[in-house]
């Protein structure tokens, strides 16, 4: 099984800043990895496939970046609207998927 | 634009048998070349894959659950149900039917809003 570990837990951030998230995986995943935003009591939004494609109707200011085991999710400035909790996806070894624990990013 | 819907029991009690129904629309399970799936949160945890199919190809099972899990597809009705047996406390969580994208194949673009599913006596 392919181990996705996202850091840091927690990013306290304030509107406007940039923030840094990080997903690490237990071997290569390639460049199979996927991004996913999740607010409180809603479904998680996709938001980068395949590490750095934007999906439909996603800002600009994220964005993905990696390969191999580690990959980087990077918002620009952060809008209020983008405090949330973040996973990431591996489908490299499909059939079987694996998503990391989260990453929630916090208003400072 | 498809839309997902998940519907069921509310409450389950230990032991028995949970059975979930997603009811599609907007689109035909039937078209396409799309992996349909269920995905759970456990509350206040992160997301864990339970399961995806094609409609005329092969249903792949987390391992951990596989002994448990089974998805089925009703075309009659556009919808496909996910049952999991012998539950426990373990498997009380919000259940997702989700569908991978037009281009992000392997990654899940559309979900419904998900159903909590709770286990206790």
């Amino acid at each position: 099984e392919i181990v996705l570990t996202q850091s840091p837990a927690t990013l306290s951030l304030s509107p406007g800043e940039r923030a840094t998230l990080s997903c690490r995986a237990s071997q290569s995943v390639s460049s199979y990895l996927a991004w996913y935003q999740q607010k409180p009591g809603q479904a998680p939004r996709l938001l980068i496939y395949d590490a750095s494609k934007r999906a439909t109707g996603i800002p600009a200011r994220f964005s993905g970046s990696g390969s191999g085991t580690d990959f980087t999710l990077t918002i620009s400035s952060l809008e209020p609207e983008d405090f949330a909790v973040y996973y990431c996806q591996q489908r490299s070894n499909w059939p079987v998927y694996t998503f990391g624990g989260g990453t929630k990013v916090e208003i400072k | 634009q498809v839309q997902l819907q998940e519907s069921g029991p509310g409450l389950v009690k230990p032991s028995q048998s949970l059975s979930l129904t997603c009811t599609v629309s907007g689109a035909s399970i039937t078209t396409g070349t799309y992996y349909w799936g269920w995905i759970r949160q456990h509350p206040g945890k992160g997301l864990e894959w339970i399961g995806h199919f094609f409609y005329s190809g092969s249903t792949y099972y987390n391992p951990s659950l596989k002994s448990r899990v089974t998805i089925s597809v009703d075309t009659s009705t556009n919808q496909f149900s996910l049952e999991l047996t012998s539950v426990s406390a373990a498997d009380t969580a919000v259940y997702y039917c989700a569908r991978e994208g037009d281009t992000a194949k392997g990654y899940f673009h559309h979900w419904g809003q998900g159903t909590l599913a709770t286990v206790s006596s």
